[in-house]
């Protein structure tokens, strides 16, 4: 069975600052990776997935096989990205995605 | 487009009350789900469903019905409510497996007494 794991509940930057959120996953296929996030009184949204390989709201996250780990990465926080972030993992023809615990990031003025 | 709608935004219950949650999609999705987010577990998958007469179990099962009658339309139900059911709840719909966008409603929130 496939598993994601976001080891921080928790995590605080200042402005400016590089943030990183950690993604792990256990899945002995190809899996497909996404994050998702959720801003405050919104619904949850898609933020990037793995297939597209862009970069959003300055995000980028690279696929790493060999440590099955699929960060998250912004070079400098802003305010309004602190948020709820989660990862996610689909499988093959498989619809259902199996999320991550959560790591709410705040980003501190 | 509504994309996914969710109704009611918010719900008291007294424990053992029965109610539905409705949820319905305009995108013609094939796949729609039920999570529930709770703190520190994240989002956990309630049922789900693959097309009209097709549902099935997800994660955390007990104490909800669903039922597929239409394309558009995946209400949840609960059958008699507990106060660990209190939680907030999204239902979402799926345009393609595997890489496919999952599409968000606005999630409701239920508390039981």
């Amino acid at each position: 069975a496939q598993r994601v794991t976001q080891p921080e509940k928790l995590l605080s930057v200042f402005k400016g600052a590089p943030v990183e959120l950690k993604c792990n996953y256990s899945y002995s296929g190809s899996p497909e990776l996404f994050w998702y996030v959720q801003y405050s009184r919104q619904r949850l949204q898609l933020l990037l997935r793995h297939i597209s390989r862009e970069s959003i709201k300055g995000f980028t996250a690279d696929l790493n096989k060999g440590e099955t780990s699929f960060h998250l990465k912004k070079p400098f926080a802003q305010e309004e990205d602190s948020a709820m972030y989660y990862c996610a993992l689909s499988r093959g023809s498989n619809y259902k995605l199996t999320f991550g615990k959560g790591t709410l990031l705040t980003v501190n003025p | 487009n509504a994309g996914v709608t969710q109704t009611p935004k918010f719900q008291v219950l007294k424990t053992g009350q029965s109610m539905t949650l409705q949820c319905a999609q305009d995108m013609n999705h094939e796949y729609m789900s039920w999570y529930r987010q709770d703190p520190g577990m994240g989002l956990r998958l309630i049922h789900y469903s693959v097309g009209a007469g097709i549902t099935d179990q997800g994660e955390v099962p007990n104490g909800y019905n669903v039922s597929r009658s239409t394309t558009e339309d995946f209400p949840l139900r609960l059958l008699s409510a507990a106060p660990s059911q209190t939680s907030v709840y999204f239902c979402a719909s799926r345009d393609r497996p595997n890489t496919g966008e999952l599409f968000f409603g606005e999630g409701s929130r239920l508390t039981v007494l």
